[in-house]
């Protein structure tokens, strides 16, 4: 089946400008997470949804990072007014319910210029 | 805080000569330990998950095993395309969001 999808693979964006990442975790997987890997640095949690239930947004950075899942499925991850250290792949996983273990997508990789 | 480290960060073999990489980690309550594989331009790849001190898993020439303190993740006669970024990272069993807490990884290169 279908693995974890992201898009765009790469967006480049102008300091200032808001920009929304795309999320599609495999069908049936009802936890969906972000985390930010930027250079140099191992992978940082974002954000977590699981299901219904109201997400943890415990690793978010600021107050301009946000996220939404509609239907249980499909996730953004919106960036507002884009600063240069906001500049890392961005990266989404999913896990089944039940399981511990996380599949992740290809990741976005986003440049603020 | 929960605290993951790998070592070595970067390791070159030569292709079949066998070795091992470090995670040691630092938690309030282990609930898994994950291996992911990443290589560049791509997502982390499962590789193994283990639970209890004592655990060992195996898939082709990679080998994982779980002490209270620290994972192992043991090449045997690795090949060139084994050639990756190992990352391993811990999930506890406080709060609510099982996310992953990752160590900075270690970059093997293997030479033909």
């Amino acid at each position: 089946g279908a693995g974890v999808s992201q898009s765009p693979s790469n967006k480049v964006t102008e300091k200032g400008k808001d920009v929304e990442l795309r999320c599609d975790p495999i069908s049936g997987h009802t936890a969906l997470y972000w985390y930010r890997q930027s250079l140099g640095q191992g992978l940082e949690f974002l954000i977590y949804f699981q299901g219904n239930s109201a997400p943890d947004k415990s690793g978010l950075p600021s107050d301009r990072f946000s996220a939404e899942r509609t239907g249980g499925s499909v996730s953004t991850l919106t960036i507002q007014r884009t600063q240069q250290e906001d500049s890392a792949v961005y990266l989404c996983a999913s896990s089944h319910p039940g399981f511990n273990e996380q599949f992740f997508g290809p990741g976005t990789r986003l440049t603020v210029l | 805080e929960d605290q993951v480290t790998q070592s070595p960060e970067a390791l070159r073999l030569q292709e079949g000569e066998s070795s091992s990489l470090n995670c040691s980690y630092t938690v309030s309550g282990l609930r898994g330990l994950f291996w992911y594989r990443q290589d560049p331009g791509k997502g982390p790849e499962f590789l193994f998950t283990l639970y209890s001190a004592g655990e060992e898993k195996e898939k082709e020439r990679l080998k994982a095993t779980l002490t209270k303190k620290e994972s192992f993740l043991h090449i045997t006669a690795p090949k060139p395309e084994d050639s990756a970024t190992y990352l391993c990272a811990v999930q506890t069993v406080s709060g609510s969001a099982r996310q992953l807490t990752f160590g900075s990884g270690t970059q093997l290169t293997v030479l033909p």
